[in-house]
């Protein structure tokens, strides 16, 4: 079992719709959780960031967190074209905050106008 | 501002042979990681230096191995290349401020060298 799993997708969605991202953990121990947006031939580039459990809502984004299920999600409303990339989800544990993030494989988003 | 820059963005090795990625982090970071991204997986973190020491390693191999110049800038570097390093490099930079969610520790990534082994 991989540390960091997510459903590679494709997802594809018509514009303005509501999308769900998801990726579930094994390791117990991680506290920090983000979430990076992935362009074609870009580096990733951060759009969230959560520590512990909970709700953060950024504008059309919202990450949550359930430590207790290992279970983390990104919401995005009214998607837009612009949305179309791949989204990894990365985590970390208190030990290697700031050094060695975990990230998923990656779901790859396309928002269709 | 400048970003994370890394040179070269593409580059054609045999395998066998060595090869030198560089990276400038972003202006204020003083601590540079690397990670490598094969096609449709997530980035695997290699190393990450600081203060001009290796600081963590991830799973890689010892043909893997790195340096942090004075000026916070950092090379990876890949001995003996197998056709399997072929992948997506990535330095990212960040601030070594401590710990803690006060912390976001949020790694810059640069666009990244895209290197094929044949």
């Amino acid at each position: 079992q991989k540390e960091v799993e997510q459903d590679p997708g494709p997802l594809s969605v018509p514009e303005g719709a509501i999308v769900s991202l998801n990726c579930t953990y094994s390791n117990s121990a991680f506290q920090y959780f983000m979430w990076y947006r992935q362009y074609s031939r870009k580096g990733p580039e951060l759009l969230m960031y959560t520590y512990s459990s909970g709700n953060k809502e950024d504008g059309r984004f919202t990450a949550q967190v359930d430590k207790s299920s290992k279970y983390i999600s990104l919401f995005i409303r009214d998607s837009q074209p612009s949305d179309s990339a791949t989204y990894l989800c990365a985590m970390s544990a208190p030990e290697n905050y700031g050094q060695n993030f975990v990230f998923g494989p990656g779901t790859r988003l396309s928002v269709l106008p | 501002d400048a970003g994370v820059t890394q040179s070269p963005t593409h580059l054609i090795k045999t395998r066998g042979q060595q090869v030198t990625l560089r990276c400038s982090p972003k202006s204020g970071h003083d601590t540079v990681s690397w990670y490598q991204q094969a096609l449709g997986q997530g980035p695997q973190f290699i190393f990450q230096y600081y203060e001009e020491e290796e600081r963590q390693r991830g799973n890689f191999p010892d043909r893997f191995s790195g340096h942090q110049f004075p000026n916070y800038s950092s090379e990876l570097n890949v001995n003996a290349l197998l056709l399997g390093d072929s992948a997506l490099y990535l330095c990212a930079s960040s601030l070594a401020t401590g710990t803690g969610p006060a912390n976001t520790g949020e790694l810059f990534f640069g666009e990244g060298s895209r290197l094929t082994v044949l």
